[in-house]
């Protein structure tokens, strides 16, 4: 069975400062990895996703991820941290083999709770 | 503009007493799905549908009902709802099964059971 884990429940960083939001995961076979911001209040939003090629990904709001497939790692990345990237963030996995059976699943981490603070 | 909606956004209702919760997208996409986020388990999946009239379980489909008869629209039904089932839920939509994988998701259906 495919699996995320989120190792910290909040990461807390000042602003200015990098940023990084750790992501583990398991598939049998190849992976699909994405990561989804959720603000107060409201539904996922998708910031980034890897499917093959370059292992450095960039997404939206200046937010880049890094695969690592020798470590199963996918962590979320940000070179400068705003308050405005105070959030919640789910990395995600779907196995590239099981593209029709069980649809379009994701299996989702448990989330990780970015703080930003000045 | 391209969304999923969903109604109603909060309800507080008692055990047993049926209700529905309403998804409705307007990306004619293929793909729909019902999760539920509760804290320190992330989202799990309840159902899905790959098209209409095709549905399947998803990881946690207890006590849950769904229905697509219309490609827009896929409600979530409880029959008989219970106190466990209070919870956030989401819907989302994306093109197809054989797509990247990217989910538009609702802005969330807060539910509780008394």
């Amino acid at each position: 069975a495919q699996s995320v884990a989120q190792p910290e429940d909040q990461v807390n960083v000042a602003e200015g400062n990098p940023l990084t939001v750790k992501c583990t995961y398991s598939v049998s076979g190849n992976p699909y990895l994405f990561w989804y911001v959720q603000y107060p209040n409201r539904g996922l939003q998708f910031l980034l996703k890897y499917i093959t090629g370059d292992n450095l990904v960039k997404g939206s709001y200046g937010f880049e991820a890094e695969f690592n497939k020798s470590q199963t790692s996918f962590h979320l990345k940000k070179p400068s941290a705003l308050v405005s990237d105070s959030a919640l963030y789910f990395c995600a996995v779907r196995d590239m083999r099981k593209l029709t059976g069980g649809g379009n699943k994701l299996t989702f981490g448990t989330g990780t709770q970015l703080k930003v603070e000045l | 503009e391209a969304q999923v909606t969903q109604n109603p956004r909060y309800l507080i209702t008692v055990t047993g007493k049926k209700l529905t919760v309403t998804c409705s997208q307007n990306m004619n996409h293929e793909y729909m799905s019902w999760y539920r986020q509760d804290p320190g388990l992330g989202l799990r999946q309840i159902y899905y549908s790959m098209n209409v009239e095709v549905t399947d379980k998803g990881d946690v489909p207890e006590g849950y009902k769904v229905s697509r008869k219309e490609k827009r629209n896929f409600p979530l039904i409880l029959e008989s709802p219970s106190p466990n089932q209070t919870s956030l839920y989401f819907c989302a939509s994306s093109r197809g099964i054989a797509n990247t994988g990217e989910l538009f998701f609702g802005e969330g259906s807060r539910l509780t059971v008394l």
